[in-house]
């Protein structure tokens, strides 16, 4: 059965750092596309961040340069590393696993529990 | 970027009826978009792919149709299990990251 679960979330103020963490089971992280998507509260979905496969990194604007996905093949863990905090970074956020078709993007056919980041004073 | 839109923003059904919410994309997506359900407090859940694709566990009354820039999705006959706020993305190759729809909330009549 395949399985995320999330962690590290909390109450951070602006500016700081925080690592996320996502435990997967059931399936090989290394061997999938794996995605990070936000929630701020009471609103709608936005990606994050991806790691291919092969170990390509792509961001959302939105984070680019402060924010870093990476895994840990031994422990078959998804990461975001998240620094210079802002406000407008408080939401919940979930690992995805994607599927990538041929000729097109990926979607989410696998999503954690989420885990929920304040950032504030 | 490709925008993504869904209307209406928000409906109200009973239990029985046939439910119908759109999704429009700023430019083509070919077939390239999924179908999300969310209840509160949860994770999204795939429903269809690839525009009318079925997603294994689905119910059957969940249906999607669609491509270019226009696209469906159509519960049959809701249930009550189906009040939920449900979300498109598009996953067309050709643009800077994948996008979202802004939702559509479907609650009791």
């Amino acid at each position: 059965e395949v399985q995320l679960v999330e962690s590290g979330g909390g109450l951070i103020q602006p500016g700081g750092s925080l690592r996320l963490s996502c435990a997967a089971s059931g399936f090989t992280v290394s061997s999938n596309y794996m995605s990070w998507v936000r929630q701020a509260p009471g609103k709608g979905l936005e990606w994050v961040s991806v790691i291919y496969s092969g170990g390509s990194t792509y961001y959302a604007d939105s984070v680019k340069g402060r924010f870093t996905i990476s895994r840990d093949n031994s422990k078959n863990t998804l990461y975001l590393q998240m620094n210079s905090l802002r406000a407008e970074d408080t939401a919940v956020y979930y690992c995805a696993r994607a599927l990538r078709p041929l000729y097109a993007d990926y979607y989410f056919d696998y999503w954690g529990q989420g885990t929920l980041v304040t950032v504030s004073s | 970027d490709i925008q993504m839109t869904q209307s209406p923003s928000t409906l109200s059904a009973s239990v029985g009826d046939r439910v119908t919410i759109t999704c429009r994309a700023s430019q083509s997506i070919s077939s390239w978009l999924a179908w999300y359900q969310q209840k509160p407090g949860k994770a999204p859940k795939l429903l269809i792919y690839k525009a009318s694709s079925l997603e294994s566990g689905v119910p059957s009354r969940f249906s999607g149709s669609g491509s270019g820039t226009e696209f469906t999705l159509t519960i049959s006959s809701l249930q009550p299990d189906d009040f939920a706020t449900y979300y498109c993305q598009q996953y067309n190759s050709y643009s800077p990251g994948i996008t979202f729809g802004p939702g559509t909330k479907v609650d009791i009549k």
